[in-house]
């Protein structure tokens, strides 16, 4: 059984740019969601994908999207970065219905 | 809406020694799960321990356990016969079906020390 992977481990950007990051979920898992986790800080959720759509969004603004694919893959996005957006990003997977989230080792961002 | 606070920023054990993480949250939800995970510097978020809010049995996995107190809103983790593995970042968690989401704490810094 495969875990949760992330890609890429680390990443780069100037501000004002955009980026994308990309989860894997667990076999069997069809809902994914993403923490953004800033140093020393708990994770903060940012939002969750069941079946494709968007379900349930954190405190996060409109630059901040998502998209779910058929085979529950997930990928985040960010435009118009900021400094503040530098931390690390996390996804998790579970079953619908299901509370226990597993998560993937992350996307250290870094955002000068 | 829901937080949880973690009072402890850091602590430390020594090996083979007991250690208590303490975390309280607030909820007026009254069916919730309740979550402690470990973050290594490897920073994979590794699920320890769960809890059921409707269970009065305290959950126990091996040489973790948690004393809940549903009333008093706290949810501490017991870790037995600490080991030098163990040494990680620990994070207390909520999670409501209502929110699809889980609540985090800012953390306690463990290091177990020989």
């Amino acid at each position: 059984e495969t875990g949760v992977t992330q890609s890429p481990t680390h990443l780069i950007k100037t501000r004002g740019q955009q980026v994308t990051l990309r989860c894997s979920s667990q076999s069997g898992h069809n809902t994914v969601s993403w923490y953004q986790q800033a140093l020393g800080q708990g994770p903060q959720f940012i939002f969750q994908y069941y079946r494709e759509e968007e379900n349930g969004r954190g405190n996060f603004p409109p630059r901040f999207s998502g998209l779910q694919f058929p085979n529950y893959s997930s990928e985040l996005n960010v435009n118009a970065l900021e400094l503040d957006d530098s931390a690390l990003y996390l996804c998790a997977s579970s079953s619908n219905g299901y509370n226990e989230q597993f998560f993937g080792p992350g996307t250290r961002l870094t955002v000068l | 809406a829901q937080t949880v606070t973690q009072s402890q920023p850091e602590m430390s054990v020594q090996e083979a020694e007991t250690v208590t993480l303490s975390c309280t949250y607030d909820t007026s939800e009254n069916n919730y799960y309740l979550f402690w995970y470990k973050q290594p510097p490897s920073r994979q978020m590794i699920l320890v321990i769960r809890q059921e809010a409707y269970k009065q049995q305290n959950a126990t996995e091996n040489r973790f356990s948690v004393n809940f107190q549903k009333a008093a809103k706290s949810f501490s983790l017991k870790i037995s016969d600490s080991q030098l593995g163990d040494t990680a970042m620990y994070f207390c968690a909520y999670y409501t079906g209502t929110a699809s989401k889980l609540t985090f704490g800012t953390g306690t810094r463990l290091q177990v020390t020989l």
